[in-house]
């Protein structure tokens, strides 16, 4: 069945480093979300990828969707104590209506 | 405006116990999809719910079933429970079915199968 994934599992930084995540997938999607888990929260949406090769940005994280619609990836500038998280990214199963997930990168910031 | 409501927000069971979950959607919101998300991974899609019908089912054995009532209001049941089934069990809903959707989380039920 269709898989995304996404590396690395775990990133820690020091406060004011730079943190990217990549998701992968195995087959081509129509978009993908991205999602953020505070520790003992729930998963909160954050944005959502349509176009091949599409960039946005929301303050310090920037979400880009590749050329293939295959993969894609999340980038934060400068990181706070604020972004700890996990981040996901999910995409829809072609022809179903639910959404795959990927296993998540866990963010730890060293104040 | 509230957003999804889930309860309890706790459970313990026993293995072979039965357990019903319920879920509130953001008012206005037809689509209900649940999820369970084991520790360390990303959630996994159990079932989504629009209009009262199912319309989307993972990978889950029939020991999983679940229902949406007029209100939009869902309920997730879990029979014949496994220590394996201990889990965050997440609600969430959506305006329209799609599942180009953004999905709006409830806060969970954390199950416990002793």
């Amino acid at each position: 069945g269709q898989q995304v994934m996404q590396i690395p599992q775990y990133q820690h930084v020091q406060e004011g480093e730079d943190f990217t995540t990549y998701c992968n997938s195995s087959t081509t999607l129509s978009n993908i979300q991205w999602y953020k888990q505070r520790p003992g929260g729930h998963p909160v949406f954050l944005i959502q990828l349509v176009k091949s090769g599409e960039v946005k940005k929301q303050k310090r994280l920037t979400f880009q969707f590749g050329e293939a619609k295959k993969n894609s990836s999340l980038h934060i500038t400068a990181t706070q104590t604020t972004d700890v998280g996990t981040y996901f990214c999910a995409g829809p199963v072609q022809g179903a209506q639910k959404l795959v997930f990927g296993q998540g990168t866990r963010l730890t910031i060293n104040p | 405006d509230a957003g999804v409501t889930q309860s309890p927000t706790h459970l313990i069971k026993t293995r072979g116990q039965q357990v019903t979950l319920r879920c509130s959607p953001i008012s206005g919101h037809k689509s209900v999809s649940w999820y369970q998300q084991v520790l360390g991974q990303g959630p996994q899609f159990i079932f989504q719910y629009y209009e009262k019908e199912e319309r989307g089912r993972g990978n889950f054995p029939d020991r999983f079933s679940a229902r949406q009532f007029p209100n939009y209001s869902s309920e997730l049941n879990v029979n014949a429970l496994l220590l394996g089934d201990s889990a965050l069990y997440l609600c969430a809903s959506s305006l329209l079915r799609q599942s180009n959707q953004p999905q709006h989380f409830g806060d969970g039920t954390r199950l416990s199968i002793l």
